[in-house]
Protein backbone atom coordinates (compact mmCIF):
# COMPACT_ATOMS: atom_id res chain seq x y z
CA UNK A 1 0.00 0.00 0.00
CA UNK A 2 1.72 2.92 -1.24
CA UNK A 3 0.43 5.76 1.46
CA UNK A 4 2.82 8.61 -0.35
CA UNK A 5 2.34 8.90 -3.96
CA UNK A 6 5.22 11.02 -6.01
CA UNK A 7 5.27 12.33 -9.37
CA UNK A 8 7.09 12.61 -11.67
CA UNK A 9 9.42 10.13 -11.73
CA UNK A 10 11.79 11.82 -13.38
CA UNK A 11 12.08 15.50 -14.86
CA UNK A 12 14.49 17.21 -16.75
CA UNK A 13 14.35 20.95 -16.65
CA UNK A 14 16.71 23.60 -18.05
CA UNK A 15 19.04 25.71 -16.15
CA UNK A 16 17.22 28.61 -14.52
CA UNK A 17 13.76 26.77 -14.76
CA UNK A 18 11.55 25.91 -11.86
CA UNK A 19 11.47 22.16 -10.64
CA UNK A 20 8.25 21.23 -9.14
CA UNK A 21 7.73 17.62 -7.66
CA UNK A 22 4.48 16.88 -6.29
CA UNK A 23 3.02 14.42 -3.21
CA UNK A 24 0.04 13.48 -2.34
CA UNK A 25 -0.78 11.27 1.22
CA UNK A 26 -3.86 9.26 2.30
CA UNK A 27 -2.75 9.34 6.29
CA UNK A 28 -4.59 12.22 8.07
CA UNK A 29 -2.33 11.19 10.66
CA UNK A 30 0.66 12.51 9.33
CA UNK A 31 2.19 15.54 10.47
CA UNK A 32 5.36 16.00 9.59
CA UNK A 33 6.73 16.18 5.91
CA UNK A 34 10.37 16.13 4.46
CA UNK A 35 11.86 15.84 1.66
CA UNK A 36 15.25 14.49 1.16
CA UNK A 37 18.00 14.61 -1.53
CA UNK A 38 20.19 12.22 -2.55
CA UNK A 39 22.99 12.50 -5.07
CA UNK A 40 24.48 9.26 -7.20
CA UNK A 41 26.46 6.91 -4.77
CA UNK A 42 25.65 9.24 -1.57
CA UNK A 43 22.46 7.90 0.72
CA UNK A 44 19.47 10.35 1.05
CA UNK A 45 20.03 13.78 3.24
CA UNK A 46 17.62 15.86 5.02
CA UNK A 47 16.77 18.70 2.45
CA UNK A 48 14.12 20.73 3.87
CA UNK A 49 10.63 19.89 5.98
CA UNK A 50 7.17 21.04 7.06
CA UNK A 51 4.55 20.60 9.61
CA UNK A 52 0.96 20.82 8.54
CA UNK A 53 0.27 24.24 10.64
CA UNK A 54 2.20 26.31 7.92
CA UNK A 55 1.04 26.55 3.97
CA UNK A 56 4.58 27.35 3.10
CA UNK A 57 7.91 26.92 4.28
CA UNK A 58 11.39 28.02 2.23
CA UNK A 59 14.89 27.88 2.44
CA UNK A 60 16.97 29.54 -0.03
CA UNK A 61 15.99 28.30 -3.50
CA UNK A 62 14.09 25.50 -2.11
CA UNK A 63 10.10 25.89 -1.15
CA UNK A 64 7.99 23.67 0.39
CA UNK A 65 3.76 24.43 -0.56
CA UNK A 66 0.90 22.58 1.77
CA UNK A 67 -2.13 22.01 1.11
CA UNK A 68 -3.73 20.23 4.14
CA UNK A 69 -7.10 19.76 2.68
CA UNK A 70 -6.07 18.63 -0.33
CA UNK A 71 -3.84 16.13 1.43
CA UNK A 72 -1.04 17.33 -0.80
CA UNK A 73 2.33 18.99 -0.70
CA UNK A 74 4.96 19.57 -2.98
CA UNK A 75 8.71 20.58 -3.72
CA UNK A 76 9.90 23.77 -5.72
CA UNK A 77 12.82 24.47 -6.88
CA UNK A 78 13.48 28.29 -8.24
CA UNK A 79 16.69 28.93 -10.30
CA UNK A 80 17.72 25.12 -10.85
CA UNK A 81 20.99 24.43 -11.31
CA UNK A 82 22.75 21.67 -12.69
CA UNK A 83 24.15 20.95 -8.89
CA UNK A 84 20.81 20.02 -7.91
CA UNK A 85 21.04 16.98 -10.62
CA UNK A 86 19.88 14.20 -7.81
CA UNK A 87 16.67 11.86 -7.08
CA UNK A 88 14.18 13.72 -4.56
CA UNK A 89 11.84 11.76 -2.01
CA UNK A 90 9.37 12.86 -0.20
CA UNK A 91 8.28 11.34 2.63
CA UNK A 92 5.65 11.94 6.09
CA UNK A 93 5.41 10.91 9.72
CA UNK A 94 2.99 10.62 12.36
CA UNK A 95 3.15 10.99 15.85
CA UNK A 96 5.92 9.50 17.38
CA UNK A 97 7.95 9.41 14.15
CA UNK A 98 9.27 5.98 14.47
CA UNK A 99 8.82 5.39 10.92
CA UNK A 100 8.93 7.28 7.48
CA UNK A 101 6.89 6.41 5.19
CA UNK A 102 8.51 7.76 1.62
CA UNK A 103 7.38 8.39 -1.82
CA UNK A 104 8.57 6.52 -4.74
CA UNK A 105 11.46 9.12 -5.80
CA UNK A 106 11.62 11.61 -8.55
CA UNK A 107 15.52 11.72 -10.57
CA UNK A 108 15.99 15.69 -11.10
CA UNK A 109 17.92 15.89 -14.29
CA UNK A 110 19.00 19.88 -14.67
CA UNK A 111 20.68 21.17 -17.95
CA UNK A 112 23.00 23.58 -18.88
CA UNK B 1 34.85 9.94 9.32
CA UNK B 2 31.22 9.23 8.91
CA UNK B 3 28.47 9.50 10.55
CA UNK B 4 27.15 6.16 9.47
CA UNK B 5 28.84 3.27 8.20
CA UNK B 6 28.05 0.67 5.79
CA UNK B 7 30.09 -2.47 4.77
CA UNK B 8 30.20 -3.50 1.83
CA UNK B 9 30.13 -0.87 -0.50
CA UNK B 10 29.34 -3.53 -3.06
CA UNK B 11 28.78 -7.38 -2.82
CA UNK B 12 28.03 -9.90 -5.64
CA UNK B 13 26.82 -13.23 -3.90
CA UNK B 14 25.40 -16.23 -5.54
CA UNK B 15 22.00 -17.63 -5.10
CA UNK B 16 21.15 -19.64 -2.22
CA UNK B 17 24.69 -18.03 0.20
CA UNK B 18 23.93 -16.28 3.24
CA UNK B 19 25.29 -12.80 3.72
CA UNK B 20 25.43 -9.91 6.08
CA UNK B 21 25.46 -6.30 5.90
CA UNK B 22 26.64 -4.12 8.52
CA UNK B 23 26.14 -0.91 9.73
CA UNK B 24 28.02 0.93 12.62
CA UNK B 25 27.17 4.63 13.89
CA UNK B 26 28.90 7.45 15.65
CA UNK B 27 25.84 9.39 16.26
CA UNK B 28 24.71 8.03 19.58
CA UNK B 29 21.16 7.66 18.47
CA UNK B 30 18.86 4.75 19.80
CA UNK B 31 17.06 4.01 16.33
CA UNK B 32 18.33 2.53 13.43
CA UNK B 33 17.17 1.36 10.32
CA UNK B 34 17.02 -0.94 7.32
CA UNK B 35 15.72 0.35 3.78
CA UNK B 36 15.97 -1.17 0.36
CA UNK B 37 16.23 0.99 -2.49
CA UNK B 38 14.92 0.04 -5.80
CA UNK B 39 14.32 2.26 -8.99
CA UNK B 40 10.82 3.05 -9.20
CA UNK B 41 9.59 2.02 -5.67
CA UNK B 42 12.00 4.30 -3.32
CA UNK B 43 13.07 3.60 0.08
CA UNK B 44 10.93 0.71 1.60
CA UNK B 45 11.89 -0.65 5.18
CA UNK B 46 13.31 -3.70 6.45
CA UNK B 47 13.53 -3.43 9.83
CA UNK B 48 14.35 -0.85 12.56
CA UNK B 49 15.48 -0.97 16.50
CA UNK B 50 14.76 1.60 18.67
CA UNK B 51 17.47 -0.03 21.27
CA UNK B 52 19.62 -2.82 21.97
CA UNK B 53 16.49 -5.08 22.96
CA UNK B 54 13.98 -3.56 20.47
CA UNK B 55 13.57 -5.44 17.07
CA UNK B 56 10.60 -3.97 14.48
CA UNK B 57 9.98 -5.62 11.34
CA UNK B 58 9.40 -3.18 8.39
CA UNK B 59 7.00 -3.84 5.63
CA UNK B 60 9.05 -6.03 3.87
CA UNK B 61 11.28 -8.24 5.80
CA UNK B 62 10.30 -11.84 4.32
CA UNK B 63 13.94 -13.24 3.73
CA UNK B 64 15.69 -10.61 5.92
CA UNK B 65 16.79 -10.97 9.62
CA UNK B 66 19.04 -8.53 11.38
CA UNK B 67 20.99 -8.40 14.77
CA UNK B 68 21.74 -4.99 17.32
CA UNK B 69 24.66 -5.75 18.81
CA UNK B 70 25.19 -2.51 20.65
CA UNK B 71 23.40 1.08 20.10
CA UNK B 72 26.33 1.72 17.53
CA UNK B 73 25.61 -1.58 15.11
CA UNK B 74 23.01 -2.64 13.12
CA UNK B 75 23.79 -5.44 11.09
CA UNK B 76 21.41 -7.30 8.16
CA UNK B 77 21.29 -10.63 7.06
CA UNK B 78 20.33 -12.70 4.18
CA UNK B 79 19.76 -16.26 5.40
CA UNK B 80 19.34 -17.42 1.91
CA UNK B 81 20.30 -14.82 -1.30
CA UNK B 82 17.79 -14.76 -4.00
CA UNK B 83 17.88 -13.03 -7.11
CA UNK B 84 15.53 -10.76 -6.35
CA UNK B 85 17.18 -9.25 -3.18
CA UNK B 86 19.56 -7.78 -5.70
CA UNK B 87 19.01 -3.95 -4.37
CA UNK B 88 20.85 -0.52 -2.86
CA UNK B 89 20.42 -0.82 0.45
CA UNK B 90 20.63 1.72 3.19
CA UNK B 91 21.61 1.58 7.24
CA UNK B 92 19.81 4.78 8.34
CA UNK B 93 19.94 5.96 12.40
CA UNK B 94 17.53 8.91 13.47
CA UNK B 95 17.02 12.02 16.00
CA UNK B 96 13.74 11.50 18.45
CA UNK B 97 12.30 14.16 16.28
CA UNK B 98 12.64 11.68 12.90
CA UNK B 99 15.02 13.04 11.42
CA UNK B 100 16.78 10.30 9.06
CA UNK B 101 21.16 10.41 8.60
CA UNK B 102 21.81 7.39 5.99
CA UNK B 103 25.17 5.96 5.18
CA UNK B 104 26.49 5.31 1.76
CA UNK B 105 24.94 1.97 1.06
CA UNK B 106 25.53 -1.32 0.35
CA UNK B 107 24.89 -2.12 -3.53
CA UNK B 108 24.07 -6.27 -3.44
CA UNK B 109 23.75 -8.14 -6.61
CA UNK B 110 22.99 -11.97 -6.27
CA UNK B 111 23.33 -14.26 -9.54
Amino acid sequence: QQQVKQSPQSLIVQKGGISIINCAYENTAFDYFPWYQQFPGKGPALLIAIRPDVSEKKEGRFTISFNKSAKQFSLHIMDSQPGDSATYFCAALSGGYQKVTFGTGTKLQVIP
Amino acid sequence: DADVTQTPRNRITKTGKRIMLECSQTKGHDRMYWYRQDPGLGLRLIYYSFDVKDINKGEISDGYSVSRQAQAKFSLSLESAIPNQTALYFCATSEPQGKLFFGSGTQLSVL
